[in-house]
């Protein structure tokens, strides 16, 4: 159980374009998603907690126009970077919970490369 | 939230015991030890979680000694399919409670 899904795997976009990030607890119900970024050779850096039905709310440092992020059941969260550049080539990886008193479950990550 | 200190990287053979260290010297009375896992290009892994003196599960144990200063992560056995990084992370028994924060971790390289 407890098995949370990313899609794409891996995506290429051209610079200047927009690029969704969907994140799917497939057998729970996620009242919290968390968004995170990783750069090769470093660890994971949170960007935003996304809660259901509410807006995320953002780590500093983080534009919250450029990386939208929606909410919009217990069971998806999506991430779109908006007008994408080269420097957000990364790989963006996100988990969620049922709630503080659970388990925080990572999903297998997607690899965003912006030409 | 406690510092945690692990070293960069560590290598080993297949067959032998790896035991990777990590400091977190302000570790809180309510603070659990977590361990996870993360190979190349896939998201982490959670391994093993303790309190204090030792846990130990079908993957790996966990030795915290009585000042839980320190905890050591122990892999009997490494095959060339434990190449990975390493993060020890102390804070929340249930991790789901905040957004976790990672340190450097330690890569793990195991040669044939």
């Amino acid at each position: 159980g407890a098995v949370v899904s990313q899609h794409p795997s891996w995506v290429i976009c051209k610079s200047g374009t927009s690029v969704k990030i969907e994140c799917r607890s497939l057998d729970f119900q996620a009242t919290t998603m968390f968004w995170y970024r990783q750069f090769p050779k470093q660890s994971l850096m949170l960007m935003a907690t996304s809660n259901e039905g509410s807006k995320a709310t953002y780590e500093q440092g983080v534009e919250k126009d450029k990386f939208l992020i929606n909410h919009a059941s217990l069971t998806l969260s999506t991430l779109t970077v908006t007008s994408a550049h080269p420097e957000d080539s990364s790989f963006y990886i996100c988990s969620a919970t049922t709630g503080p008193s659970y388990e925080q479950y990572f999903g297998p990550g997607t690899r965003l490369t912006v030409t | 939230l406690a510092k945690t200190t692990q070293p960069i990287s560590m290598d080993s053979y297949e067959g032998q015991e790896v035991n990777i260290t990590c400091s977190h010297n302000n570790i809180a009375t309510n603070d659990y030890i977590t361990w996870y896992q993360q190979f190349p290009s896939q998201g982490p892994r959670f391994i093993i979680q303790g309190y204090k003196t030792k846990v130990t599960n079908e993957v790996a144990s966990l030795f915290i000694p009585a000042d839980r200063k320190s905890s050591t992560l122990s892999l009997p056995r490494v095959s060339l399919s434990d190449t990975a990084v390493y993060y020890c992370l102390v804070g929340d028994r249930n991790t789901g409670r905040r957004a976790l924060t990672f340190g450097s971790g330690t890569r793990l390289q195991v040669q044939p």
